[in-house]
């Protein structure tokens, strides 16, 4: 298994403003992604966290819009940039192991 | 583009009932198939993973696959209150990556 913390675990933003998402794993990992969760929806997936280099984005993900970074093995942030309200969701890092670890989530609202 | 689909529910039996859950995936070539748990509030938790035709089982879960049919399904036998939640259906595509494509959950509700 894997221990998995996110910081903050919820936040309320102001629009127009950003939010970075800490998540930190106990122990390195090569594979680490960030996933969104919309209300009553399901995940989907932003972006792999790449370790030493650019992220690898999906469709309809942007850099400009959700920059990353993974400074090693066992840390990556994820920022919200320029907030509106559409982006008021779940945030959730995931790790793999022997199969895919879910941190708890960062719910974040956006006024 | 890949899909997974689930009916979403809600789903509703009775305590001590088989509650039965169903997916569909659009990638032939998917190798790979998972159901998560989610309690509301909280993150997905693995709760089984398959990986070829036929049944797999784990206590009063049992997963089964069809990959002609590109089917998966989860039973839960004996249903209990604390298994009320959202179960997600996850399918990892063809081509080596270890990225999930996930339905868009079902949400089950065992009344006692």
């Amino acid at each position: 298994s894997a221990v998995i913390s996110q910081k903050p675990s919820r936040d309320i933003c102001q629009r127009g403003t950003s939010l970075t998402i800490q998540c930190q794993v106990d122990s390195q990992v090569t594979m680490m992604f960030w996933y969104r969760q919309q209300p009553g929806q399901s995940l989907t997936l932003i972006a792999t966290a790449n370790q030493g280099s650019e992220a690898t984005y999906e469709s309809g993900f942007v850099i400009d819009k959700f920059p990353i970074s993974r400074p090693n093995l066992t840390f990556s942030t994820l920022t919200v940039s320029n907030m509106s309200p559409e982006d008021s969701s779940i945030y959730l890092c995931s790790v793999v192991r022997d199969t895919q670890y879910f941190g708890p989530g960062t719910r974040l609202t956006v006024l | 583009q890949k899909e997974v689909e689930q009916n979403s529910g809600p789903l509703s039996v009775p305590e001590g009932a088989i509650a039965s859950l169903n997916c569909t995936y659009s990638d032939r070539g998917s190798q790979s198939f998972f159901w998560y748990r989610q309690y509301s509030g909280k993150s997905p938790e693995l709760i089984m993973s398959i990986y070829s035709n036929g049944d797999q089982e784990d206590g009063r879960f049992t997963a089964q696959l069809n990959k002609a049919s590109q089917y998966v399904s989860l039973l839960i036998r004996d249903s209990q209150p604390s298994d009320s939640a959202t179960y997600l259906c996850a399918v990892k595509p063809q081509g080596g990556s270890e990225k999930l494509v996930f339905g868009k959950g079902t949400k089950l509700t065992v009344n006692p």
